[in-house]
């Protein structure tokens, strides 16, 4: 099973949006409404920001927010802070795996 | 608050074994699965597999059947992941994490595995 695809960087200044995208098939994030979203900072743990493609778990911001659109998901962070400089992670379901992660996006807060 | 604690970290020769294990606390253990990941240094993320809490099913990506087992002890609500015939590929920190539906928080802090002659 192949990763998902996201892109391998994307930065923005503070108080900016960005978006995050994570590119699938139909076997996957086109499929199922199984997406989610992890943030991970060096050495640290990955944390769970979104799940079933649009949902904010407890404690999480709400400057994070999910969608999707066809086969691919979205991940936008807005008024961006220094504080969300992470590595950032899409997951989905698969009908094979069955769960896929992406390969992983680096945020850089300029 | 839920927890989940991890073994230290290991040194392994090629062709040995390893078993992490992932203490839970703060919830009832067998209301949820555990999936365990991996991340080769520098790497993305790679799911290896989950396990039911509640009657020890489990589910195994591909690539790793044959070479992993997952189990738990409900009595000290631990699970436990072992990955025999170890490959310098393998090196990574292995995490494990609360599972339900696919959605994992928490996470364990990780052990890292080192594999090396």
């Amino acid at each position: 099973q192949s990763a998902l695809t996201q892109p391998a960087s994307v930065s923005g200044s503070p108080g900016q949006s960005i978006t995050i995208s994570c590119t699938g098939t139909s076997s996957d994030v086109g499929g199922y409404n199984y997406v989610s979203w992890y943030q991970q900072h060096p050495g640290k743990a990955p944390k769970l920001m979104i799940y079933d493609v649009s949902n904010r778990p407890s404690g999480v911001s709400n400057r994070f927010s999910g969608s999707k659109s066809g086969n691919t998901a979205s991940l936008t962070i807005s008024g961006l802070q220094a504080e969300d400089e992470a590595d950032y992670y899409c997951s989905s379901y698969t009908s094979s795996s069955p769960w896929v992660f992406g390969g992983g996006t680096k945020l850089t807060v300029l | 608050q839920v927890q989940l604690v991890q073994s230290g970290a290991e040194v392994k020769k090629p062709g040995a074994s390893v078993k992490v294990s992932c203490k839970a606390s703060g919830y009832t253990f067998t209301s949820y699965g555990i999936s365990w990941v991996r991340q080769a240094p520098g790497q993305g993320l790679e799911w290896m597999g989950w396990i039911s809490a509640y009657n020890g099913n489990t589910n195994y990506a591909q690539k790793l059947q044959g070479r992993v087992t997952m189990t738990t002890d409900t009595s000290t609500s631990t699970a436990y992941m072992e990955l025999r015939s170890l490959r310098s590929d393998d090196t990574a920190v292995y995490y494990c994490a609360r599972d339900l539906g696919g959605t994992h928080s928490p996470w364990g802090q990780g052990t890292l595995v080192t594999v090396s002659s």
